[in-house]
């Protein structure tokens, strides 16, 4: 049964640039969530979809946008980095129908660090 | 608007011992639920347990139980006969059952098993 997988797993970016990152969710899943965690802190909670559609959205700037795909898969979208971008982004899936007992199941994360 | 506070950055413990992480949330929700996270350091969080607001019984999994003390707003991780390989961050995390199902993280607690 595969987990949720996310590539690539580090990232350098300069400032300014733009970045893309994937996320494939748990076989049997179709929400994807998406956590921003800066070194020492808690995950922050980026966004949020279901049905190719972005459902839910944390205090993030434009910057930061998203897609899903027929397949449930995810990619995040960050432009004009800044050097506060640097973080480990979290992806997380879960199934939209059942209850807030479901813990959403997290991949390994991709590191980012903006030069 | 939903917030979790863990007041302790890090924890130390010797190997086979108990260890209480601490854990107070705030919600005007009546429905939620309440998650712990490990964090190891390749990043991955890791779910550990779940209580639900409305659950009259604490939760238990293996050796992982949840001190849940719904009037005081606690939710404290007690972790039994602990193990080297227990070393890691640890969250509490937070969902409520309207609107943004997301989950709210605390600040986190490293706890380090000493042999």
């Amino acid at each position: 049964d595969a987990g949720v997988t996310q590539s690539p797993t580090h990232l350098i970016k300069t400032r300014g640039q733009q970045v893309t990152l994937r996320c494939s969710p748990k076989s049997g899943h179709d929400t994807v969530s998406w956590y921003q965690q800066a070194l020492g802190q808690g995950p922050q909670f980026i966004f949020q979809y279901y049905e190719e559609e972005e459902r839910q959205r944390g205090n993030f700037p434009d910057r930061f946008s998203g897609h899903q795909f027929p397949n449930y898969s995810s990619e995040l979208n960050v432009n004009a980095l800044l050097l506060g971008d640097s973080a480990l982004y979290l992806c997380a899936s879960s199934l939209s129908l059942t209850g807030i007992h479901q813990p959403q199941h997290f991949g390994d994360g991709t590191r980012l660090s903006i030069l | 608007a939903q917030k979790i506070t863990q007041t302790q950055p890090g924890m130390f413990v010797q190997e086979k011992e108990a260890v209480t992480l601490d854990c107070t949330y705030d919600t005007s929700d009546p429905s939620y639920g309440l998650f712990w996270y490990k964090q190891p350091s390749s990043g991955e969080m890791i779910f550990l347990i779940y209580q639900g607001s409305y659950d009259q019984q604490n939760a238990t999994e293996g050796r992982y139980s949840l001190n849940f003390q719904k009037a005081r707003k606690s939710a404290n991780l007690v972790i039994s006969a602990s193990q080297l390989g227990d070393s890691a961050m640890y969250f509490c995390a937070m969902k409520v059952d309207t609107g943004r199902r997301a989950l709210t993280f605390g600040s986190g607690t490293r706890l380090q098993v000493q042999p």
